[in-house]
């Protein structure tokens, strides 16, 4: 079976300043990863996605986030945090069997927060 | 393009009741997916679709839930008896396909709170 594990439940960063948030997956098989993103009161939006292609992953608004098989790890990092980063981010692995093919699993979720 | 999208966006109701929620996916995509979140649970898988068909439904929380999907679009979740534990936020995704690789698009939920 597949889990996620997020490492922090809250992270608060200044704006300006880099994000770093800490994922580790248990996956059976070789997996997908996704980083999705929730703002208040809105959808789930994909900020990246990894699947067995190049290593580091390149999202959008300026995250990226890098596939590190040794240590079962896939944190997502950011060079500089803006005010309009702030929302709740999941880790995600692809399927909760043995093919992927099915549901994603979740993270508990990470939430950020920006100081000004 | 059209999103995923849900109806209701919010549903009261009582104890007991049924309720039925419906998913219209991005036009083109034959995998469906229904999640539930919740704060106790965080993010939860119920039951996908490839097609009309759902090949596993060992995620759904009680036989008092089922879904269906016709036509290889439109699903509909249905909670029969609902109970206070069935509030939460459903949300439902679309994909390509049923692939790991793919990227699931998702709703924008439909909030449900049993009275």
């Amino acid at each position: 079976a597949q889990s996620v594990t997020q490492l922090d439940s809250h992270v608060s960063v200044s704006e300006g300043t880099p994000v770093l948030l800490r994922c580790n997956y248990s996956s059976s098989y070789s997996p997908s990863l996704f980083w999705y993103v929730q703002h208040p009161n809105k959808g789930l939006q994909l900020l990246l996605k990894y699947t067995s292609a190049a290593t580091l992953v390149k999202g959008i608004n300026g995250f990226e986030a890098e596939f590190k098989k040794s240590e079962t790890s896939f944190h997502l990092t950011k060079p500089s945090a803006h005010m309009s980063d702030a929302a709740e981010y999941f880790c995600v692995v692809s399927g909760r069997s043995g093919g992927g093919a099915d549901g994603l699993t979740f993270g508990k979720g990470t939430h950020l927060i920006i100081q000004p | 393009g059209a999103g995923v999208s849900q109806s209701p966006s919010n549903k009261v109701t009582e104890k007991g009741k049924d309720v039925e929620l419906r998913c219209d996916p991005i036009s083109g995509h034959t995998a469906l997916y229904w999640y539930r979140q919740s704060l106790g649970q965080g993010l939860e898988f119920l039951i996908y679709f490839q097609g009309n068909s759902a090949p596993d439904k060992s995620g759904l929380p009680s036989d008092r839930f089922s879904a269906e999907r016709t036509g290889g679009s439109v699903s509909t979740l249905t909670i029969q008896r609902t109970q206070q534990e069935d509030s939460a936020v459903y949300l439902c995704a679309s994909s390509l396909r049923a692939s790991k690789v793919e990227t699931q698009y998702f709703g924008p939920g439909t909030r449900l709170l049993v009275l």
